[in-house]
């Protein structure tokens, strides 16, 4: 079951402008994380925000989360080409001992140079 | 290097086939996942396994199998019994405790022809 959907399903932007995905999810989380995939390749961890925070930053990279909206955001600040890929959410579900991580659908980045 | 290595690259299966799926890890993690992703969407989990000997079936387990016999092996047998197998097969593994960061393969595509 796939618990996060993603929004918008593909954004093209031009290099430098910022990009903004958006995921949301259905059950409580212990925590939600973001990773990334070049085309034809493995997924990338890129920032990792706990259900008890609200907001989180890495290098260009801006993490939100809403709890009472079972939602969160990524920023993308000055984009560049090499961001172009797909993005995921993935949550980790707040009372599951298993650990399992649960994908959205993907944002589909296309940085125009 | 530590990582994780997926072999082969590309897979091609005649109907009928099984076939088995490497994945390898010099991470030391204790446990590691299979995940199946389809054109255009996120990822779907197949099995996982916390610890040696051990493995659980996740979301779309029918006709697959995995062992695990070893820490630093997961390999992911597709069944005759699989109707629907070509896709894009990812293997993750993550340390012990943590907030579930997944590190991921390059991942193989396989076609059934």
């Amino acid at each position: 079951s796939q618990q996060g959907e993603e929004d918008p399903q593909a954004l093209s932007i031009q290099e430098g402008e910022n990009a903004t995905m958006n995921c949301s999810y259905k059950t409580s989380i212990n925590n939600l994380q973001w990773y990334r995939q070049n085309s034809g390749r493995g997924l990338v961890h890129l920032i990792l925000i706990r259900s008890n925070e609200r907001e989180k930053h890495s290098g260009r990279l801006r993490v939100t989360l809403d709890t009472s909206k079972k939602s969160s955001s990524l920023l993308i600040t000055a984009s560049r080409a090499a961001d172009t890929a797909s993005y995921f959410c993935a949550t980790v579900p707040g009372m599951d001992s298993s650990y399992k991580l649960i994908f959205g659908s993907g944002t589909r980045l296309l940085v125009r140079p | 290097d530590g990582g994780i290595t997926q072999s082969p690259k590309y897979l091609f299966r005649k109907e009928g086939q099984n076939v088995t799926l490497s994945c390898e890890q010099n991470l030391n993690h204790d446990a590691m996942y299979w995940y199946r992703q389809d054109p255009g969407q996120g990822l779907r989990l197949i099995y996982y396994s916390q610890i040696v000997n051990d493995f659980q079936k996740g979301d779309i387990a029918e006709g697959y199998s995995v062992s695990r016999e070893k820490k630093e092996s997961f390999p992911l047998t597709v069944t005759s019994a699989q109707k629907n197998p070509t896709a894009f097969y990812l293997c993750a593994s993550r340390t012990r405790g943590g907030y579930n960061e997944q590190f991921f393969g390059p991942g193989t595509r396989l076609t059934v022809l």
